[in-house]
């Protein structure tokens, strides 16, 4: 099992839709982040959360520690924003990133 | 510079040759990072400089993957006798501090081994 786990694997909506990706992780971490790699492009970092909640734009990203769980949300979703979602966590104590396989999203006009 | 900077953007190479591929880190960033990306594949971690040391080479595959960095700046991954399985993206990506921060990543390169 992958220390890291994002679910769906690929997603596709309609725009305006509010869109959901979810991260589980299993084990101790000091800080997630979330990454955005368009298609031919190089990765952005989008949040990293050590706790609670962080906004920007019509990103929310949220985590529980307690259940080792983040989401990502998109509200108002539009076509720019296909891309694929990438959670990486550090785990404590570690300086390197461990990553998820990715959600491939897909905002139809 | 105002990001990081990969170079080249793209190289082919053939099977049992040497390639070296740079990384730029944006000016200040004492934290590097070298990642792969294989086709279909997730992103996998190779190496961890904090300055000019490495304290993490726990991601290389194998001893044919080196990597130095110089001046706390400039980065260098060397591929020797380079095999079809080195194709891949690399990317490399810089932070201000190693602890929690805020990642910026390169474009990458496309290594294309024949």
């Amino acid at each position: 099992k992958n220390e890291v786990e994002q679910s769906p694997q690929n997603l596709t909506a309609q725009e305006g839709e509010f869109i959901t990706i979810n991260c589980s992780y299993s084990v101790g971490i000091s800080a997630l982040h979330w990454l955005q790699q368009h298609p031919g492009g190089g990765i952005v970092s989008l949040f990293m959360l050590s706790s609670g909640k962080k906004k920007h734009g019509r990103l929310i990203a949220t985590i529980n520690i307690q259940e080792k769980h983040s989401s990502l949300h998109i509200t108002a979703s539009h076509p720019r924003d296909s891309a694929v979602y990438i959670c990486a966590v550090s785990r404590q104590g570690a300086q390197k990133l461990v990553f998820g396989q990715g959600t491939r999203l897909t905002i139809n006009p | 510079g105002a990001g990081v900077s990969q170079s080249p953007s793209n190289k082919v190479t053939e099977k049992g040759k040497d390639v070296e591929l740079r990384c730029d880190p944006i000016s200040g960033h004492t934290a590097l990072y070298w990642y792969r990306q294989s086709l279909g594949q997730g992103l996998e971690f190779l190496i961890y400089f904090q300055g000019n040391s490495a304290p993490d080479k726990s991601g290389l595959p194998s001893d044919r993957f080196s990597a130095e960095r110089t001046g706390g700046s400039v980065s260098t991954l060397t591929i020797q006798r380079t095999q079809q399985e080195d194709s891949a993206v690399y990317l490399c990506a810089s932070s201000l501090v190693p602890t929690n921060e805020k990642l910026f990543f390169g474009s990458g390169t496309q290594l294309s081994v024949l």
